[in-house]
């Protein structure tokens, strides 16, 4: 079946350290996007791609790398400048047309050890 | 500056009874407008889309949508509610000329049986 796998589904990070979240697609979208969600704030936008090797910062972009080397993968990177990192994060993606709807993983929770 | 508002953090309702989930929004231009659904650590589920034409949208598991453009209001109603319906509901807006999607911050629906 056609859908957003995101890896792994939990995650702990350490003090100082990066970790990279997972998110691949097979639905042969151009566009991809990051969110984060923390309870009582709804979704915040961090990074989009709207094809491959280009990307753009989002709203709350700070402290979050990512690439787009291939349409089907756009992995999200937190590095240790992200001080609050700990949130559920959520990977969509969204077809060609304009009026599409995006469509979304399962999400990957991180949590600071 | 585009917005979402959703007025309520919780609906309750019993079973059997018509819901409501309000949404209003502000957006240069036509909006289009979308609804989600999230059940507990999984991602979002797309419900409904209002583009352009009939201003009652009908979406998946008998949901329904009206746009309102004088009150710039898009609420999501169901004529009987079920106890599976009970999630956390995201109302979303997206204008003409931008790829990006802001939420609102959530209505939790609680269904009683």
């Amino acid at each position: 079946d056609g859908g957003i796998t995101q890896s792994p589904k939990y995650l702990f990070r350490k003090e100082g350290q990066n970790v990279t979240l997972s998110c691949e697609q097979n639905l042969n979208h151009d566009a991809m996007y990051w969110y984060r969600q923390d309870p009582g704030q709804g979704l915040r936008l961090i990074y989009y791609s709207q094809i491959v090797n280009d990307f753009q910062k989002g709203d709350i972009a700070e402290g979050y790398s990512v690439s787009r080397e291939k349409k089907e993968s756009f992995p999200l990177t937190v590095t240790s400048a992200q001080k609050n990192p700990t949130a559920f994060y959520l990977c969509a993606s969204r077809g060609e047309l304009g009026n599409q709807p995006q469509h979304f993983g399962d999400g990957t929770r991180l949590s600071i050890l | 500056a585009q917005s979402v508002a959703q007025p309520e953090d919780q609906v309750n309702v019993a079973e059997g009874n018509p819901l409501t989930v309000k949404c209003t929004y502000s957006v240069s231009g036509n909006p289009y407008l979308f609804w989600y659904v999230q059940y507990p650590n999984r991602g979002l589920q797309f419900l409904l889309k209002y583009i352009t034409g009939d201003n009652l949208v009908k979406g998946s598991y008998g949901f329904e949508a009206e746009f309102n453009k004088s009150q710039t209001s898009f609420h999501l109603k169901k004529p009987s509610a079920l106890v599976s319906d009970s999630a956390l509901y995201f109302c979303a807006v997206r204008g003409y000329n931008t790829d990006k999607l802001i939420f609102g911050t959530g209505t939790r629906l609680q269904v009683f049986p």
